[in-house]
């Protein structure tokens, strides 16, 4: 089973709301990795954790605070969020080390955001 | 300054029409080549991993193959429902990086 389950599916916040992204899987993956989608555009990386503690974060803005409370979940906590950070949000895992052919990344089906 | 370029942007095929899509890098240490397919608004796909020049791997009509400067993904006799965006990813051989870096990819369109 390759699968990474994402909640919600859709999400419309205001600007002053704060909300969350749930992201989960059950492949025993220790890398697992926030994205963000804009429309017609590559996924460009968030965040990455590895062995649940942040190991890359790419010059994010402290709207977006991502958590990894277990090997099998992630989160990102969004608060004071601008229109322009309305976007698809995808997350992915994959092993860690290994030989060729362990360090792919599965993604979730994503969270599509809409900042009002 | 490490670079991943896909082409063409946009590939429209009648079906059964075969053709190509091409994924070039110029990165440093690459440590694997990554094909996705994409349908809208859901998340990549995995499909294929390449790690050294040569190499091919094929599913259905779908068969990958990588070079020292690029990869190609070659699509036999499409049929609609391979109509996707394709993206190709590198990760780079960089301590403890392990994130991808996306090519811009290309929209497919089969047409039957």
């Amino acid at each position: 089973d390759t699968e990474v389950t994402q909640t919600p599916k859709h999400l419309v916040m205001g600007m002053t709301n704060k909300k969350s992204l749930k992201c989960e899987q059950h492949m025993g993956h220790r890398a697992m990795y926030w994205y963000k989608q804009k429309a017609k555009k590559p996924p460009e990386l968030m965040f990455v954790y590895s062995y649940e503690k942040l190991s890359i974060n790419e010059s994010v803005p402290s709207r977006f605070s991502p958590e990894c409370p277990n090997s099998s979940l992630l989160n990102l906590h969004l608060h004071a969020l601008q229109p322009e950070d309305s976007a698809l949000y995808l997350c992915a895992s994959s092993q860690v080390g290994g030989g060729a052919g362990t360090d792919t990344q599965y993604f979730g089906p994503g969270t599509r955001l809409t900042v009002l | 300054e490490d670079q991943v370029t896909q082409s063409p942007e946009a590939l429209r095929l009648q079906e059964g029409e075969s053709s190509s899509l091409n994924c070039s890098y110029t990165v440093s240490g690459l440590r694997g080549l990554f094909w996705y397919r994409q349908d809208p608004g859901k998340g990549p796909e995995f499909l294929f991993t390449l790690y050294s020049a040569g190499e091919e791997k094929e599913k259905e009509r779908l068969k990958a193959t990588l070079t020292k400067k690029e990869s190609f993904l070659h699509i036999t006799a499409p049929k609609p429902e391979d109509s996707a965006t394709y993206l190709c990813a590198v990760r780079i051989g960089a301590t403890g990086r392990r994130a991808l870096t996306f090519g811009s990819g290309t929209r497919l369109q089969v047409q039957p």
